[in-house]
């Protein structure tokens, strides 16, 4: 399995509702990744696991809170979010180390979440 | 820091051409990793090539190739023979070696590429 499954693909929520992400890998990569990527912009690093712990936060604002349960699972839990939050959520996975090489160490993404805030 | 710059915010090419795409990137780590991504509209990313800071050739997979000029600090991404579902956004990106651990990837602001017939 060589994939970073993301769901759901497509997400419309409330400012004021709670909704999650989730992605999931079986790669066996110990590393996950959350990119926000807004209309025509590149991707933009949120947030970094390394062997299930946090390990960096891009100054993301508290509506967003990831949580990682185990290696293959990661989640981004959202709560009152803005409209400007809008956008394409992107997920990945890596081995967690030196290298890059897509296959040894390089970054698997997933599909992406499109998310809208009404 | 580390900076990615694609100074090429679209292309018009026609089918079969050959195409370069820029990219130039500033980093102050000895060691590094330089990404090409694909994005169609439907928004997943595609690898594409990578090339490693320290590795003595080009990097080549099928009909891409990476023109690495170590000292001018520049990475563009050569499609030889375009075709049509070449059309997508192609992002140039950066990862850092800071020691080991996992760092995320540095995106420049991608180049819109669209393959006429």
């Amino acid at each position: 399995d060589t994939e970073v499954t993301q769901t759901p693909k497509h997400l419309v929520m409330g400012m004021t509702n709670k909704k999650s992400l989730k992605c999931e890998q079986h790669m066996g990569h110990r590393a996950m990744y959350w990119y926000k990527q807004k209309a025509k912009k590149p991707p933009e690093l949120m947030f970094v696991y390394s062997y299930e712990k946090l390990s960096i936060n891009e100054s993301v604002p508290s509506r967003f809170s990831p949580e990682c349960p185990n290696s293959s699972l990661l989640n981004l839990h959202l709560h009152a979010l803005q409209p400007e939050d809008s956008a394409l959520y992107l997920c990945a996975s890596s081995h967690n180390g030196v290298g890059g090489r897509s296959g040894s160490y390089g970054y698997t993404f997933g599909s992406g979440t499109r998310l809208t805030v009404v | 820091a580390q900076k990615i710059t694609q100074t090429q915010p679209g292309m018009f090419v026609q089918e079969k051409e050959a195409v370069t795409l820029d990219c130039t990137y500033d980093t102050s780590d000895p060691s590094y990793g330089l990404f090409w991504y694909k994005q169609p509209s439907s928004g997943e990313m595609i690898f594409l090539i990578y090339q490693g800071s320290y590795d003595q050739q080009n990097a080549t997979e099928g009909r891409y190739s990476l023109n690495f000029q170590k000292a001018r600090k520049s990475a563009n991404l050569v499609i030889s023979a375009s075709q049509l579902g070449d059309s997508a956004m192609y992002f140039c990106a950066m990862r850092g070696d800071s020691g080991g651990g996992a760092d995320g990837l540095t995106f420049g602001k991608g180049t819109h590429l669209i393959i006429q017939p």
